[in-house]
């Protein structure tokens, strides 16, 4: 079975912290994304890799960096938290692009306060 | 431009009732669909997929989707609803024309009654 692992299901993190999230994948993905999950608005894709040290935005990528060292791992990066940053964070992972469906880790739920 | 509208915010139905959950899309080519649930406090999990074939898919936990191009949905359906299915489904399209974008609707959340 294909696993996704985040590295906290929960986190609270203080107004100007920097905040790493990670995300493991066991099953030699080249895709790896970071979503992040709203009441109401579903999922918005913040970062997506598609390779080793590949990234490219998504659809609201402000305030938020990414890295992807190796292949398995991807770290998002909060540079300096906000409140406005509260929320569920998902991590997936997936084949190449094509009929791939997408792997899900359990999510992080971060506190900003 | 791409999207995906569910139009149900939230659903309540008996169990043992029959169920079904609405996808509209909106895409260019023809997409790849995928329906996937969410538990509380949990990631996505996928129930079913289409590609390409049989319009109608089977997918786990008793679930099935029809494509109807025509329409432009991908309705997720299962005959007996059980007290477990309780919780919120995400419809998506993606993984085609070059892009390795996945779109979700906003989800409908599915309550149980006993």
């Amino acid at each position: 079975d294909v696993k996704v692992t985040q590295s906290s299901r929960y986190l609270v993190k203080r107004t100007g912290e920097k905040v790493f999230l990670e995300c493991v994948q066991d099953m030699d993905h080249e895709n790896m994304f970071w979503y992040r999950q709203d009441p109401g608005l579903g999922l918005r894709l913040i970062y997506f890799s598609y390779d080793v040290k590949m990234k490219e935005k998504g659809d609201i990528p402000e305030g938020y960096s990414v890295s992807r060292e190796k292949k398995e791992r991807f770290s998002l990066i909060l540079e300096s938290a906000s409140t406005n940053q509260t929320s569920m964070y998902l991590c997936a992972s997936s084949r190449t692009f094509g009929p791939y469906e997408q792997y899900f880790g359990p999510g992080t739920r971060l506190t900003v306060t | 431009a791409q999207s995906v509208t569910q139009p149900d915010i939230h659903i309540t139905v008996s169990e043992g009732a029959s169920l079904e959950l609405r996808c509209n899309y909106s895409y260019g080519a023809t997409p790849y669909l995928f329906w996937y649930v969410q538990s509380p406090g949990q990631g996505l999990q996928l129930l079913l997929k289409y590609f390409s074939g049989d319009t109608l898919v089977q997918g786990i936990k008793g679930f099935e989707a029809e494509f109807k191009r025509s329409q432009s949905s991908f309705n997720l359906r299962k005959p007996s609803v059980h007290w477990s299915d309780a919780a919120e489904y995400f419809c998506a399209v993606g993984g085609t024309s070059g892009t390795y974008k996945y779109i979700f609707g906003t989800g409908t959340r599915l309550k149980v009654l006993a």
